[in-house]
């Protein structure tokens, strides 16, 4: 069965602290995403990347920023906490470009910055 | 820009059939997908339609009107297992196809 895993599923942070959620996919897919879900807001796209080192921006990338070394590992970055960063987070990937398959997401990071 | 507007909540009994709509605006458009969220899970994938019309898999189908930009998943025989948020996305050709764009979410309430 094709997996996402999220390393945390809790996770509580003070405001200025650097963050760091890592997602790891083992379906060999190019195409990873970024998003972070809010009550009445839907899912938003942070960042995405369709290659090793390739990385572009989504909707919402102010105070985020990540690292994709490898192509299994997709990394988001907090540079600097801040409260309005407490969220639920998810990791997902897709094998096309199209979205045609789908997106595999994790279970989901709860972030709480106090 | 891009929006999708899809109702917050919908209420249906179980055995009966529900549809929830999701129109969208878009300055490309590539495709309609439909995702399940039940509380404390994660996304998954239910369907995905580019062509108008209708497709169905079990108990659930999702129909497309591209001319309408207009969308609807369709579930039959509801359980309760169906209680959950059901998100429609659509992916932004403005981008090159690539960035998938979410709406707000209904949730789904099966009473018995």
């Amino acid at each position: 069965d094709v997996k996402v895993t999220q390393s945390s599923r809790y996770l509580v942070k003070r405001t200025g602290e650097k963050v760091f959620l890592e997602c790891v996919q083992d379906m060999d897919h190019e195409n990873m995403f970024w998003y972070r879900q809010d009550p009445g807001l839907g899912l938003r796209l942070i960042y995405f990347s369709y290659d090793v080192k390739m990385k572009e921006k989504g909707d919402i990338p102010e105070g985020y920023s990540v690292s994709r070394e490898k192509k299994e590992r997709f990394s988001l970055i907090l540079e600097s906490a801040s409260t309005n960063q407490t969220s639920m987070y998810l990791c997902a990937s897709s094998l096309r470009k199209t979205g045609a398959d789908g997106y595999t997401f994790g279970s989901g990071t709860r972030l709480t910055v106090v | 820009g891009q929006s999708l507007e899809q109702p917050s909540e919908v209420t249906a009994v179980e055995g009966a059939i529900v549809q929830i709509n999701c129109t969208y605006q878009t300055s490309g458009f590539y495709g309609l997908s439909w995702y399940q969220q039940h509380d404390g899970g994660a996304p998954t994938f239910l369907s995905y339609n580019a062509l108008d019309g209708l497709e169905e898999t079990g108990r659930f189908s999702s129909f497309l009107s591209r001319s309408d930009s207009y969308g609807y998943l369709l579930l039959q025989e509801l359980q309760m297992k169906d209680s959950a948020s059901y998100f429609c996305a659509v992916r932004d050709l403005e981008t090159g196809g690539f960035k998938t764009i979410f709406g707000a979410g209904t949730r789904l309430f099966v009473k018995a």
